[in-house]
C-alpha cells in the first residue's frame, strides 16, 4: 500500500530532551517536507526537501533540523525542544515537487512539558 | 503575502443535502489549489487538485471549482453523508514556495 509514515505517533518529552520523529515514503517520491498544525495557525511548513541531500528552510524552520540522505527518509530533528514546539506534526511527500498532489502522513503529536 | 480564508470555520447539515465550502485567496497567481481533507487524530487526504487554467475538477460526489479573477474557489459536496463529517482543507500553490493552507471548515453530516 502506497503510503507515508511517521513514528512515533505520539510523544511527551521535556524541554532540552533531543528527539527524531521520522517520516517515510514507499512511492520513490522526490519531494518531502515537514508541516507543524496548530490551532488558530493552521499547517505551516518547516521544511522541504526536493531530492536526496537537498533540504531547504519552510516558513517556520527555528528549533528544527531535517536530513535527507536515502530518497524514502525524511526525520525531523529536535535538538533541545521546547514547549512552544509543542504541536501536530506531519510528513508529507509529493512525485516531484510541490506543485503535484501531495501526500500526507498520520501525524504525530508532541507535547514538550 | 498570501492568504486563505475559509468562511464558515464550521458547518451542520441534515444527511442528503448538498452543500457548498468555500476558500478565498488574496493573491491570484497561483498554480494550482488542492482540497483536503482531515479526520480528527489523521492526517490529510488530498481530495482534488485544480491547475490554475482549469475551472473545475470532480471526483464522485465531489466538486471543485476555481476562479482565479475573484480569489474564490468552492468545493461542493452532492447528498451529504456522515462518513462527510471531517474537516476540510483548502491550500494554494503558487510556485516552488510552501503551500498555503485555509484554517479550514469543520463539516457535520448529521443523519
Amino acid at each position: 500500500e502506497a503510503q507515508v509514515t511517521q513514528n512515533p505517533r505520539y510523544l511527551i518529552t521535556v524541554t532540552g530532551k533531543k528527539l527524531t520523529v521520522t517520516c517515510s515514503q514507499n512511492m520513490n517520491h522526490e519531494y518531502m517536507s515537514w508541516y507543524r498544525q496548530d490551532p488558530g495557525l493552521g499547517l505551516r511548513q518547516i521544511y522541504y526537501s526536493m531530492n536526496v541531500e537537498v533540504t531547504d528552510k519552510g516558513d517556520v524552520p527555528e528549533g528544527y533540523k531535517v536530513s535527507r540522505k536515502e530518497k524514502r527518509n525524511f526525520p525531523l530533528i529536535l535538538e533541545s525542544p521546547s514547549p512552544n514546539q509543542t504541536s501536530l506534526y506531519f510528513c508529507a511527500s509529493s512525485r516531484a515537487g510541490p506543485l503535484e498532489t501531495q501526500y500526507f502522513g498520520p501525524g504525530t503529536r508532541l507535547l514538550v512539558l | 503575502k498570501q492568504e486563505v480564508t475559509q468562511i464558515p470555520a464550521a458547518l451542520s447539515v441534515p444527511e442528503g443535502e448538498n452543500l457548498v465550502l468555500n476558500c478565498s485567496f488574496t493573491d491570484s497567481a497561483i498554480y494550482n489549489l488542492q482540497w483536503f481533507r482531515q479526520d480528527p487524530g489523521k492526517g490529510l487526504t488530498s481530495l482534488l487538485l485544480i491547475q490554475s487554467s482549469q475551472r473545475e475538477q470532480t471526483s464522485g460526489r465531489l466538486n471543485a471549482s476555481l476562479d482565479k479573477s475573484s480569489g474564490r474557489s468552492t468545493l461542493y459536496i452532492a447528498a451529504s453523508q456522515p462518513g462527510d463529517s471531517a474537516t476540510y482543507l483548502c491550500a494554494l500553490n503558487s510556485g516552488n514556495t510552501p503551500l498555503v493552507f485555509g484554517k479550514g471548515t469543520r463539516l457535520s453530516v448529521i443523519a
